[in-house]
């Protein structure tokens, strides 16, 4: 069964950077977007990017490009997100998941991570 | 770009119908089918509920269903239950090589 799984919570102090690993299995990684997604509290669902596992492509939301990197290992089949020069603002819960295929990013989340919860405080 | 548009919060009682609207443009919703809406409850990652406007994953209950015109979309989920109660977000497809559109989600209470 197709199953993200993600790395543990996170405490950071600000002007630091953090690395978030989704390790998934269960399909071909190569052939499905990933997505991440966060979360503050209370609040609603943010896009923050997405990566093509094939070709390393990436796309990041206007709010995080300079401060976002999303890579990927194919040879563990893992997708990394890390975020910089982190503020009070960052602490959410950040989520990976993953679209339907690679022909378009449809933005189909079908499958999702636990999600990995970054505080951000001094 | 902007967040697609939904009411903050939409309630009913046990068993009614209750609908759901997601408010785009003619550059998102309006233009293209694919339109997604994810039921979240607390402490828990969302989960995909409806697909292409209309469609259910494998294991949704078909008191779920979807559809769009023009500009908005909208979720509908009759014979409401007590376990129906949750977040619903609607996302929607823009254009290739962008990001698409979360809304801002729906609180919904089952009186």
């Amino acid at each position: 069964q197709v199953q993200l799984v993600q790395s543990g919570a996170e405490v950071k102090k600000p002007g630091a950077s953090v690395k978030v690993s989704c390790k998934t299995s269960g399909y071909t990684f190569t052939d499905y977007y990933i997505h991440w997604v966060r979360q503050a509290p209370g609040q609603g669902l943010e896009w923050m990017g997405w990566i093509n596992p094939k070709s390393g492509g990436t796309n990041s939301a206007q709010n995080f490009q300079g401060r976002v990197t999303m890579t990927r290992d194919t040879s563990i089949s893992t997708a990394y997100m890390e975020l910089s020069r982190l503020r009070s603002d960052d602490t959410a819960l950040y989520y990976c998941a993953r679209d339907r295929g690679l022909v378009l990013v449809y933005g189909t989340l079908g499958y999702w991570g636990q999600g990995t919860l970054l505080t951000v405080s001094s | 770009q902007s967040a697609l548009t939904q009411p903050a919060s939409v309630s009913g009682s046990l068993g009614q119908s209750i609908t759901i609207s997601c408010t785009g443009t003619t550059s998102d919703i309006g233009n293209y089918d694919y339109v997604s809406w994810y039921q979240q409850h607390p402490g828990k990652a969302p989960k995909l509920m409806i697909y292409d406007v209309s469609d259910r994953p494998s294991g949704v209950s078909n008191r779920f269903s979807g559809s769009k015109s023009a500009n908005t979309a909208s979720l509908t989920i009759s014979g409401l239950q007590a376990e129906d109660e949750a977040d619903y977000y609607c996302s929607s497809y823009t254009r290739r090589d962008t990001l698409p559109l979360f809304g801002g989600g729906t609180k919904v209470t089952v009186l």
